[in-house]
């Protein structure tokens, strides 16, 4: 159980076009779900909170109007990288905290990331 | 606010030899801990985790930690290593109630044949 799937695993864009990724949770109903970036050799960075039905919540120095995300469903969160550049080039990776009993469990669930690279 | 500390963020290890990937964390509060792993390109697994109970937890692959309040520690290890355990590992913690995980740096461990 609690799996979570990210499609694509993989996307070459060129300069200036945009990019959707998607974030599905497959065997339970998610709330919340968290998109991160990860450099080469790093550690995952938040990029923002994604709660259904709501406006996410990004964390400092993430530009809103760059990454749009969309939560509209229990079980689907979309990351959609306007206007890429190449510096956007990076790991994205998804998660996503299940519902439980009416509550928020604390245990993030991990897709399996999405690699872009933008020429 | 909570930090998480990964001492070592690299360690290597013969094949079957003890497994030991220390992690520190500051928080006000005891908070919810875990481990997770991440090969190659791949999302991050989750190990185990500690909320509340016993406070050595056993995960997959082996592996377990053992939550100690007095040093604020969350060591992850195991009796003998495997090939297939070469990985990056990163220690998470959150506040009870809270969203947001606070990761280490992450600890890239290497098994040696």
């Amino acid at each position: 159980g609690a799996v979570v799937s990210q499609h694509p695993s993989r996307v070459i864009c060129k300069s200036g076009t945009s990019v959707k990724i998607e974030c599905r949770s497959l065997d339970f109903q998610a709330t919340t779900m968290f998109w991160y970036r990860q450099f080469p050799k790093q550690s995952l960075m938040l990029m923002a909170t994604s709660n259904e039905g709501s406006k996410a919540t990004y964390e400092q120095g993430v530009e809103k109007d760059k990454f749009l995300i969309n939560h509209a469903s229990l079980t689907l969160s979309t990351l959609t990288v306007t206007s890429a550049h190449p510096e956007d080039s990076s790991f994205y990776i998804c998660s996503a905290s299940a519902l439980s009993g009416g509550a928020v469990e604390e245990t993030q669930y991990f897709g399996p990331g999405t690699r872009l690279l933008v020429l | 606010a909570q930090s998480v500390t990964q001492l070592g963020s690299h360690v290597s290890v013969s094949e079957g030899a003890l497994v030991l990937l220390r992690c520190n964390y500051s928080s006000s509060v005891p908070p919810y801990l875990f481990w997770y792993v991440q090969y190659p390109n791949q999302g991050l697994q989750l190990l185990l985790k500690y909320t509340t109970g016993a406070t050595l937890v056993k995960g997959i692959n082996g592996f377990e930690a053992e939550f100690k309040k007095s040093e604020t520690s969350f060591h992850l290890t195991k009796p003998s290593a495997h090939m297939s355990d070469a990985a990056e590992y990163f220690c998470a913690v959150i506040l009870q109630g809270a969203q947001k995980l606070v990761f280490g740096q992450g600890t890239r461990l290497t098994i040696n044949p």
